[in-house]
């Protein structure tokens, strides 16, 4: 059965460092997305992706994030100056069309120290 | 954002009974679907509903889509040990337009077995 896959799994980084998540969306769907959960908390919406555009953002998503499709199957997340408070699991997600299910990644454990 | 309020925030019940939980809104939503969380993995989807009233099932697993567009219901019939994680209710809202999920703040279950 079809998944979206992440890598890495856990990254561990530096304050001030960038970083880039990796995703890989089910190979036919459309829409692509990131989300966020604080340890403890529920799930954040980031950012979805369309037609190799932002179709919406969170206030979260702020200018040291970005998001990018480089090829035809990868879906990444950079957070350009990683703060202590970026510290979350952030998953990927995809849906074939708009406003249906969405298949979530198993994640990136994010460590800013 | 939206608020998706779920009860009971955790709940401990014995192997074989039946576990119901609720997620509620004060404001209306075209879309609920039921999450499964288990630690340090990404949510799994159990169920997606599309209109109001819709009952659906999913082997021991129903869900319903609350008639006021407000609320839906998640029920587990004789639960088992592997149903033990966090359960997440999730949703489109016709209010902000977007195709964004908005989550629930989680009911974790626990299995005595």
């Amino acid at each position: 059965e079809p998944e979206v896959t992440q890598t890495p799994s856990h990254q561990v980084t530096q304050m001030g460092q960038e970083v880039i998540l990796r995703c890989v969306p089910i190979s036919n769907h459309l829409y692509f997305y990131w989300y966020r959960q604080i340890l403890g908390q529920k799930v954040e919406f980031l950012v979805s992706f369309y037609n190799n555009e932002i179709s919406e953002k969170s206030e979260i998503f702020d200018d040291q994030f970005s998001v990018e499709r480089p090829d035809g199957s990868n879906f990444t997340l950079k957070i350009r100056s990683t703060k202590l408070e970026d510290s979350a699991m952030y998953f990927c997600a995809s849906s074939l069309i708009a406003y249906n299910e969405q298949f979530f990644g198993p994640g990136t454990r994010l460590t800013v120290l | 954002g939206q608020q998706l309020n779920q009860s009971p925030q955790s709940m401990f019940i014995q192997e074989g009974e039946d576990v119901s939980m609720n997620c509620t809104s004060s404001s209306i939503f075209n879309t609920w679907l039921w999450y499964k969380q288990d630690p340090g993995e990404g949510p799994v989807l159990l169920i997606a509903l599309y209109k109001a009233g819709e009952l659906t099932s999913n082997g021991r697993l129903t869900a319903q889509f609350g008639i006021t567009r407000k609320d839906s219901f998640l029920n587990i019939s004789a639960s088992i040990p592997s149903d033990v994680g966090i359960y997440f209710c999730a949703g489109h809202s016709p209010k902000t337009g977007a195709n964004n999920l908005f989550f629930g703040t989680g009911t974790r279950l626990t299995v005595i077995p």
